[in-house]
């Protein structure tokens, strides 16, 4: 079965810091792996998608299947940057499955 | 239109009242999904439907009965829930359902669902 792993419940950094959250996968099959944020009392939004390679926000995260990893990073945090961050397996097959996510916070 | 309305955004209602969240989409999109969501913890998949037929439930209790009207529009219909069902109710819709579309899920902004 696909399962998705966040190790980090809470990610503190100061404004300007490089950052980065784990993730890592589980599945037998080709990935799809997502990004998607929450800002508070907002819904949920796609951020990046492995496919895609491209940087949003400043923010990237490349897919290593060696490692089955999908970390995504940022090298200089801004405190708009303060959100929960899901990472997310789509299979095709039983819609999306979701890290337990990471609560990131930028400090001023 | 490029987003998934739901309604109501807030919702508190006792165990024994009969209620419906509702969930709009106008992208064309053929697959929509009900999502529960607790305090601090990730989405959890509870129906999806797929060309306006259920094809997965999540071992939903029957307190919770969802409805596919037409291709756009995606119910809940709520019954005799119990307090720990008190969440935050996500809609979500993709192009395709079960085609791992490259993540083109959209989700709602949520009812906030309230037992007492």
């Amino acid at each position: 079965a696909q399962r998705v792993t966040q190790p980090e419940k809470l990610l503190s950094v100061f404004k300007g810091a490089p950052v980065e959250l784990k993730c890592n996968y589980s599945y037998s099959g080709s990935p799809e792996l997502f990004w998607y944020v929450q800002y508070s009392r907002q819904r949920l939004q796609l951020l990046l998608r492995h496919i895609s390679r491209e940087s949003i926000k400043g923010f990237t995260a490349d897919l290593n299947k060696g490692e089955t990893s999908f970390h995504l990073k940022k090298p200089f945090a801004q405190e708009e940057d303060s959100a929960m961050y899901y990472c997310v397996l789509d299979t095709g097959r039983r819609a999306l499955t979701f890290g337990s996510g990471t609560r990131l916070q930028v400090q001023p | 239109d490029t987003e998934v309305t739901q309604t109501p955004k807030h919702l508190v209602m006792g165990m024994t009242n009969k209620k419906s969240l509702k969930c709009e989409q106008h992208m064309g999109h053929r697959a929509m999904y009900w999502y529960k969501q607790k305090a601090k913890k990730p989405p959890e998949l509870m129906f999806v439907y797929s060309y306006e037929k259920l094809s997965i439930n999540e071992s939903v209790p029957s307190r919770f009965s969802p409805e596919c009207p037409n291709s756009s529009l995606l119910n809940l219909h709520l019954h005799a829930l119990q307090p720990e069902d008190s969440a935050l109710y996500l809609c979500a819709s993709s192009p395709q359902g079960g085609q791992g579309h490259w993540g083109g899920y959209t989700f709602g902004s949520g009812t906030r669902l309230t037992v007492v």
